[in-house]
């Protein structure tokens, strides 16, 4: 059972806000470092979110993140059909140390 | 542009063993740790553990002690995962990611599809 909860679903229309929840048993901020990843089937999965709110160079600005207590979020907005596929955050205290999946997110854009 | 290339799709009995390779290039292999992913089907993903390339030291998941066995071979800039004694469990898509400096997966393997069945 994976340390971190997200919502096994969350589903939207185009144009709208999804926001993907990832919650810890503890702070999830302090793991220190938070990412969140797509992962479409029969893909590696891609970086969208890293450092709790960073975007790596080519992610779109529709995605955000944020960590409060503990608790991280994945923001999509405006979304898009190309955004439907599972979410995971991920949580990492530092070096040498063990690293955590949520256990993923299916997004739906109806 | 960093690339991990890894082993291809294998089938293997009960009981076998495995060895899955991944091949680093367009950065310095022993700078930054290697870790293990695996997701099986249905499942989500679940982190194995991970590797020094600078010094082989290891940090396995729980779930995994005693059974996973993460080496490299600097001369090659290769990480290798092994997984012994395999059930039908372990049927599933392994990943190496390169852990960067903010704790953040950017590169991954292409995935290693690996069935174990009798």
């Amino acid at each position: 059972q994976s340390a971190l909860t997200q919502p096994r679903s969350v589903s939207g229309s185009p144009g709208q806000s999804v926001t993907i929840s990832c919650t810890g048993s503890y702070t999830v901020g302090g793991y220190r470092y938070v990412s969140w990843y797509r992962h479409l089937p029969g893909k590696a999965p891609k970086l969208m979110i890293f450092d709790v709110n960073k975007r790596p160079s080519g992610v779109p600005d529709r995605f955000s993140g944020s960590n409060s207590g503990n608790t991280a979020s994945l923001t999509i907005s405006g979304l898009q059909a190309e955004d439907e596929a599972d979410y995971y955050c991920c949580s990492y205290a530092g070096t040498s140390t063990s690293v955590v999946f949520g256990g993923g997110t299916k997004l739906t854009v109806l | 542009q960093v690339q991990l290339v890894q082993s291809g799709a294998e089938v293997k009995k009960p009981g076998a063993s495995l060895r899955v390779s991944c091949k680093a290039s367009g950065y310095t292999f022993t700078g930054y740790y290697l870790h293990w992913v695996r997701q099986a089907p249905g499942q989500g993903l679940e982190w194995m553990g991970w590797i020094n390339p600078d010094n082989a030291v290891t940090n396995y998941a729980q779930n995994f002690q005693g059974r996973v066995t993460m080496t490299r071979d600097t001369s090659v800039s290769t990480s290798y995962m092994e997984v012994n004694s395999l059930r039908s469990d372990d049927t599933a898509v392994y990943y190496c990611a390169k852990l960067g400096d903010s704790g953040e997966f950017a590169s991954w393997g292409q995935g290693t599809l690996v069935t174990v069945s009798s």
